[in-house]
């Protein structure tokens, strides 16, 4: 089993372009994540999805949007990128018939806005 | 909004020697969930505490919950420069965690 792949894993983008970045679990997880990760600041949660074919937002969801393809893949698009979105990008996985949503986590992207 | 208070947010220690980080928050939590990330990789889960009280070991490595359900702490005896990392704790939310700012940790040879 991979886990949780994600792809790109590095990427520098200028300002006003945009990306999508891909997420991919071989675990059957019903609910897949996405978080950002910048210095002194932990995880913060983008965007959720409890199950296929729902998707929340997190606590900072402005500037992305998120597509849950079907149940192994959850992509996290930048639109318009900005230089406040450089950060690092994990996606996460877990099994939601368990009681603690305890999360597998993929490599992480880096991604540079200039 | 971060919910979840972790101290000391860097411990910088020699091969050997003790600690113990903290995982605070102002409200009760069902469980609890500690990760550690390495330099360049995604968290991994080491543990879930559920029961107020409750102590785990992962070998060197001790967990408590608080009685209280509002707290925890990761114990490490003999660190080791593998022990190197960020060290994550998150509570449950619905369908989802939050996670706290974590604690740094660099343990030098």
């Amino acid at each position: 089993n991979a886990g949780v792949t994600q792809t790109p894993k590095f990427q520098v983008l200028k300002t006003g372009q945009s990306m999508t970045l891909q997420c991919a679990q071989d675990m059957n997880h019903n609910s897949m994540y996405w978080y950002r990760q910048d210095p002194g600041m932990g995880l913060r949660l983008i965007y959720y999805s409890a199950s296929e074919g729902t998707t929340d937002k997190g606590e900072v969801p402005n500037g992305y949007n998120v597509s849950r393809l079907n149940k192994r893949e959850f992509s996290l698009r930048l639109e318009s990128a900005a230089p406040s979105q450089t950060s690092v990008y994990f996606c996460a996985s877990s099994d939601a018939s368990g009681a603690y949503y305890e999360q597998y986590f993929g490599p992480g992207t880096r991604l540079t806005v200039t | 909004t971060q919910l979840l208070e972790q101290s000391p947010q860097f411990l910088s220690i020699q091969e050997g020697e003790n600690l113990t980080v903290y995982c605070n928050s102002s409200s009760v939590f069902s469980s609890l969930q500690w990760y550690r990330q390495e330099p360049g990789e995604g968290p991994v889960l080491l543990v879930t505490v559920v029961t107020g009280g409750e102590v785990k070991k992962l070998k060197r490595l001790t967990f408590q919950f608080g009685d209280a359900r509002k707290d925890s702490s990761l114990h490490i005896t003999a660190a080791q420069p593998g022990d190197t990392g960020l060290y994550l704790c998150a509570k449950d939310g619905f369908q989802k965690l939050v996670f706290g700012t974590g604690t740094r940790l660099l343990v030098s040879p």
